[in-house]
């Protein structure tokens, strides 16, 4: 299976600084001259939400202050700036191999 | 609108089984994948597996092989995910999404699934 490893498990951010949340996965997610790695945000009691597809894709609807970057094994979720409404769990998910798997999350919070 | 709409919160004995189903509307589950994923009380999140409705062709992951079925209804645009041999690890929020291109882009609200005596 790939592992995914989440860093920092928590952050403490100011409003409008940047936050930047890694990914590291045991082996290569790429395929096809594509990155099959994505990010979701959860907040409490709700399901996750798609920000980010393959890598740098933003979905439709999220703010641009969302971003990724990354290629094979190394990804970069970054907020920025942050806003009050950004608290919330990130998780990174790839799908270039079954079983696809999630990393362990990273929790943002107000500084 | 596109959306999964899940059945409600179940209190499960251990030993017993339990189906939850996911319902969508807005699109056409013959069309896409159709996922199910397991997140436990304050933790992360696992993928159980998924299904092709067109085919019925099924892929788990190998922790969830012979704990979960995945099937669908493709006359009631509905998946189901059936659970067997409960036992407290099993407590958890239940979450349908809709993956056809690697990544979830719909999920469904969850199911929370209690296992107890």
């Amino acid at each position: 299976d790939i592992v995914l490893t989440q860093s920092p498990a928590s952050l403490a951010v100011s409003l409008g600084q940047r936050a930047t949340i890694s990914c590291r996965a045991s082996e290569s997610v790429d395929s096809y001259g594509n990155s099959f790695m994505h990010w979701y945000q959860q907040k409490p009691g709700q399901p996750p939400k798609l920000l980010i597809y393959r890598a740098s894709n933003l979905e439709s609807g999220i703010p641009a202050r969302f971003s990724g970057s990354g290629s094979r094994t190394d990804f970069t979720l970054t907020i920025n700036p942050v806003e009050a409404d950004d608290v919330a769990t990130y998780y990174c998910q790839q799908s270039n191999e079954d079983p696809w798997t999630f990393g362990g999350g990273t929790k943002l919070e107000i500084k | 609108e596109v959306q999964l709409q899940q059945s409600g919160a179940e209190l499960v004995k251990p030993g017993a089984s339990v189906k939850l189903s996911c319902t969508a509307s807005g699109f056409n589950i013959k069309d896409t994948y159709m996922h199910w994923v397991k997140q436990r009380p304050e933790q992360g999140l696992e993928w159980i597996g998924r299904i092709d409705p067109a085919n019925g062709n099924t892929k788990y992951d190998p922790k969830f092989q012979g704990k979960a079925t995945i099937t669908a209804d493709t006359s009631s645009n509905t998946a189901y995910l059936q659970l067997s041999s409960l036992t407290s690890e099993d407590t958890a929020v239940y979450y349908c999404a809709r993956g056809w291109l690697g990544y979830f882009d719909v999920w469904g609200a969850g199911t929370t699934v209690t296992v107890s005596s």
